[in-house]
């Protein structure tokens, strides 16, 4: 069984302070790990992946975020916020060996990102 | 442009009044779900279909049906709607990618049962 605990449903920056998004998950196997972002009236769009190799990866828009397995977490960073991130973001969680089974995501609760001008 | 189309958008019905969702993905992907949205809870699977005439259910399937005649169309039914089925529903179609499979996902459906 897998399953993701985000830190805080909502955070509120300054426009060009760091991000900090936290994403804790627990997995039974070798999970890969997702960021969603969703802006107002849309769908979710991936804005990164962990699967394997590097423990750094980098998204879309500037984001990025490392895989801990020793902690357990999957945070979110971006160095400088813009208005334009404004969004509810969501960590996800799936299993790597599912084989032949539910290729289920398994999301957080989300967290609502407010950037302040 | 690849994407993944629901209808409607917006639904207002009552309940009990049999009502149908339709998702449709143009990428030829074999793997489709179904999730709601609702507040402080993020998404919960409700239906999954690993192709054509595969079907099981998620973690929330009560009161939900789905079908899947076509590779492209996952169309998710609601027999006798009630009050806490009113959501946000999205359909997601999976790419198998190595080293990790990508969820797609429609626009959503926001749904109110009355």
């Amino acid at each position: 069984a897998q399953s993701v605990t985000q830190l805080g449903s909502h955070v509120s920056v300054s426009e060009g302070a760091l991000v900090l998004l936290r994403c804790n998950y627990s997995s039974s196997v070798p999970p890969y790990l997702f960021w969603y972002v969703q802006y107002p009236n849309q769908g979710l769009q991936l804005l990164l992946k962990y699967t394997t190799g590097a423990t750094l990866v980098k998204g879309i828009n500037g984001f990025e975020a490392e895989f801990k397995k020793s902690e357990t977490s999957f945070h979110l960073t971006k160095p400088s916020a813009h208005m334009s991130d404004a969004a509810e973001y969501f960590c996800a969680v799936s299993l790597s060996n599912s084989g032949g089974s539910n290729y289920k995501l398994t999301f957080g609760k989300g967290t609502l990102l407010t950037v302040n001008p | 442009e690849a994407q993944v189309t629901q209808n409607p958008r917006y639904l207002i019905t009552v309940t009990g009044k049999k009502l149908t969702v339709t998702c449709s993905q143009n990428m030829n992907h074999e793997y489709m779900s179904w999730y709601r949205q609702d507040p402080g809870l993020g998404l919960r699977q409700i239906y999954y279909s690993m192709n054509v005439e595969v079907t099981d259910k998620g973690d929330v399937p009560e009161g939900y049906k789905v079908s899947r005649k076509e590779k492209r169309n996952f169309p998710l039914i609601l027999e006798s709607p009630s009050p806490n089925q009113t959501s946000l529903y999205f359909c997601a179609s999976t790419r198998r990618v190595a080293g990790g499979d990508e969820q797609f996902f429609g626009p959503g459906t926001r749904l109110t049962v009355l």
